[in-house]
């Protein structure tokens, strides 16, 4: 079945740790998106990317970076982690379109939530 | 720039009752809009989009809403709601014909229904 996946969905780890979330799309979709979403707010977005080897920051700055070598598979990497990265983190995949009914809809992950002690 | 206003950050109500939750956007240009709700510990998912055509859209489980360009909203509607709506509710845009596909988030809102 195609979905989009995200691992680890729990994650609690202590300050200067490097960490990778992971997340992967069976839907061959192009797009993909990394968002963070903090305890009762908005969804920011702080990478994406359209294809192999393009990636783009998005509109937070983010400390974090991704890769993109699959088509499939987009992680988020935290060198050294810090109590402000806790968070929710959502990874989202879109086909580009060239109009119709797909056009822009973003399929989601069910989300890592990271704490950092 | 894009953004989105969602008026009430929570919206209680009773089961059965009817629920409209706001969204209001503002661009320059025209645009595709959405809905999504997100489920505890969950992701998000697709309620309804507008992307052209009829101004009324109808979605996934019995809800609706109406894009009204001249008062640049697009308010989230159901007649009669159940215990298992209860969840947070996005709206969003992105800008129609982008390159980007990249969605404007507004802040959510908490439909709480009570028994």
């Amino acid at each position: 079945e195609a979905d989009i996946y995200q691992t680890p969905r729990y994650l609690v780890i202590g300050t200067g740790k490097k960490i990778t979330l992971e997340c992967s799309q069976t839907m061959g979709h192009d797009k993909m998106y990394w968002y963070q979403q903090d305890p009762g707010m908005e969804l920011h977005l702080i990478h994406y990317s359209y294809g192999v080897n393009s990636t783009e920051k998005g509109d937070l700055s983010s400390e974090s970076t991704v890769s993109r070598i699959r088509t499939e598979h987009f992680p988020l990497t935290l060198e050294s982690a810090r109590p402000s990265h806790t968070s929710q983190y959502l990874c989202a995949s879109s086909d580009s379109g060239t109009g119709g009914s797909s056009y822009n809809e973003q399929f989601f992950g069910p989300g890592t939530r990271l704490t950092v002690l | 720039a894009q953004s989105v206003t969602q008026l009430d950050s929570q919206v209680p109500v009773f089961e059965e009752a009817p629920v409209e939750l706001r969204c209001n956007y503002s661009s320059s240009v025209s645009v595709y809009l959405f809905w999504y709700v997100q489920y505890p510990n969950q992701g998000l998912q697709l309620l309804l989009k507008y992307l052209s055509g009829s101004t009324l859209v109808k979605g996934i489980n019995g809800f609706e809403a109406e894009f009204n360009k001249s008062q640049t909203s697009f308010h989230l509607r159901k007649p009669s709601v159940h215990i298992s709506d209860t969840a947070e509710y996005f709206c969003a845009v992105s800008d129609y014909g982008g390159a980007t596909n990249k969605l404007i988030f507004g802040t959510g809102t908490l439909l709480a229904v009570q028994p």
